[in-house]
C-alpha cells in the first residue's frame, strides 16, 4: 500500500520569506501523480500544483514550485514571496496512475506572520 | 457551476440515530468521491463513484454506511445508528477521470 508522510506538523514563515514543507511516500510503482493541496480554514480544499512522475521538470505555479526527487521518493514543495492568504493546512497526495483515489499525508498548518 | 456542493455543513447528531449527506458534484464531471476527515489526518478514502457506478469501497466503509449516486449525478452518504467513533468531516470530491479533483467543503458530524 502507498503512504504518504508529511514530517512537519507545523512551519512558520514571515510574510515576503520563502518556506519549504516536506513530503515523502513509498511505493512500488513507477508511474504515479503526486499533489499539493492546501486547505485553509473552514474552507474547501484546493489543488496548489501537480507533479506527474514521468516527468522530470518540477513543476511549478506563480509562487509555489516542487522538488521532486523520484529516487529518494520525495516531493517538498516551496512557496516563495509567502503571503498571509497562504496561512492553511497543506496535504502532499499520490495518486497511482492505475487507480482513482488520492492517499494523502497528515497535513502541514502553514502559519504566516507579518 | 459553482463548484462541488455539500449539504448539510454541520450536522449534530445523538448516538444510534442515522444521518444522510448529499453531494452535488460539478456537472460535467463523471466520477464523485468520498473521504473521511478527522481531526489532525489526512482525508481518508471511503468509496467512488464512475457515473452511477460504486467502483471502489475502502475497507473503512462499515456495513453501516452506504453510499447512493443514482443517475449519476448527486451521491448520497448514510451512516446507520451512528457511533461516536462517526464524528468527522466528510468530504466529497469529483472530477472528470482521473484529472484533478474538486473538493467540496465538507459536511461535519458530531455524534453525542
Amino acid at each position: 500500500a502507498q503512504t504518504v508522510t508529511q514530517s512537519q506538523p507545523e512551519m512558520s514563515v514571515q510574510e515576503a520569506e520563502t518556506v519549504t514543507l516536506s513530503c515523502t511516500y513509498d511505493t512500488s510503482e513507477s508511474d504515479y501523480y503526486l499533489f499539493w493541496y492546501k486547505q485553509p480554514p473552514s474552507r474547501q480544499m484546493i489543488l496548489v500544483i501537480r507533479q506527474e512522475a514521468y516527468k522530470q521538470q518540477n513543476a511549478t505555479e506563480n509562487r509555489f514550485s516542487v522538488n521532486f526527487q523520484k529516487a529518494a521518493k520525495s516531493f517538498s514543495l516551496k512557496i516563495s514571496d509567502s503571503q498571509l492568504g497562504d496561512a492553511a493546512m497543506y496535504f502532499c497526495a499520490y495518486l497511482n496512475s492505475g487507480y482513482s483515489t488520492l492517499t494523502f499525508g497528515k497535513g502541514t498548518m502553514l502559519l504566516v506572520s507579518p | 457551476d459553482t463548484g462541488v456542493s455539500q449539504d448539510p455543513r454541520h450536522k449534530i447528531t445523538k448516538r444510534g440515530q442515522n444521518v444522510t449527506f448529499r453531494c452535488d458534484p460539478i456537472s460535467e464531471h463523471n466520477r464523485l468521491y468520498w473521504y473521511r476527515q478527522t481531526l489532525g489526518q489526512g482525508p481518508e478514502f471511503l468509496t467512488y463513484f464512475q457515473n452511477e457506478a460504486q467502483l471502489e469501497k475502502s475497507r473503512l466503509l462499515s456495513d453501516r454506511f452506504s453510499a447512493e449516486r443514482p443517475k449519476g449525478s448527486f451521491s448520497t452518504l448514510e451512516i446507520q445508528r451512528t457511533e461516536q467513533g462517526d464524528s468527522a468531516m466528510y468530504l466529497c470530491a469529483s472530477s472528470f477521470m482521473n484529472t484533478e479533483a474538486f473538493f467540496g467543503q465538507g459536511t461535519r458530524l458530531t455524534v453525542v
